[in-house]
């Protein structure tokens, strides 16, 4: 069974302050791993994956994530937040087979960024 | 290009109706998934259909069933609603393609409340 912890329910951060939102997975095989972003009253939005290559994956809004298959960890991370990426955080993780196309979710994590 | 839409926003059934949710994917994808978030937890994932068929499924009851139509669009039925299904319904389209790397595309939801 694949599964994902976000271990964090909040982040707190200083705008224009670095932030990591933290992700650990459980797959059999290589992952695929996705980053999802939801705001109040919406739908989740894609913010990127990883599904091999570079360990580093750039994604939308200067948003980034780093994959370490030793650590079966793939945190979010943003050099300079911003009070506009306040929002509710999910890591998602698909398994290359067996797992079909679904998508085993965390609970999410809160990054709240203030002045 | 329209991306995924689902209908209605907003529901309030009491318990033991039945209701049905209803998604057009992403123009071009032809294949639709539903998750279930209930308040203050990741997506959970009911299931995934696939040229009108069931595809795979997750841990849900019988009273959950879906339908998808030639056009691609699908609906989700819940029979002898439960004050426990209260909770926001997410439809995902995406391309089947086999395990796809695509990332699924979310719609905004429909929020089910039940008396």
């Amino acid at each position: 069974a694949q599964s994902v912890a976000q271990p964090e329910d909040q982040v707190n951060v200083a705008e224009g302050n670095p932030l990591t939102v933290k992700c650990t997975y459980s797959v059999s095989g290589n992952p695929y791993l996705f980053w999802y972003v939801q705001y109040p009253n919406r739908g989740l939005q894609f913010l990127l994956k990883y599904i091999t290559g570079d360990n580093l994956v750039k994604g939308s809004y200067g948003f980034e994530a780093e994959f370490n298959k030793s650590q079966t960890s793939f945190h979010l991370k943003k050099p300079s937040a911003l009070v506009s990426d306040s929002a509710l955080y999910f890591c998602a993780v698909r398994g290359p087979t067996g797992g079909g196309n679904k998508l085993t979710f965390g609970t999410g994590t809160q990054l709240k960024v203030e002045l | 290009d329209a991306g995924v839409t689902q209908s209605p926003t907003h529901l309030i059934k009491t318990r033991g109706q039945q209701v049905t949710l209803r998604c057009s994917p992403k123009s071009g994808h032809d294949t639709v998934s539903w998750y279930q978030q209930a308040l203050g937890q990741g997506p959970q994932f009911i299931f995934q259909y696939y040229e009108e068929e069931e595809r795979q499924r997750g841990n849900f009851p019988d009273r959950f069933s879906g339908h998808q139509f030639p056009n691609y669009s699908s609906e989700l039925n819940v029979n002898a609603l439960l004050l426990g299904d209260s909770a926001l319904y997410l439809c995902a389209s995406s391309l089947w393609e086999g395990y796809s790397n695509q990332p699924q595309h979310f719609g905004d939801g429909t929020r089910l409340s039940i008396l």
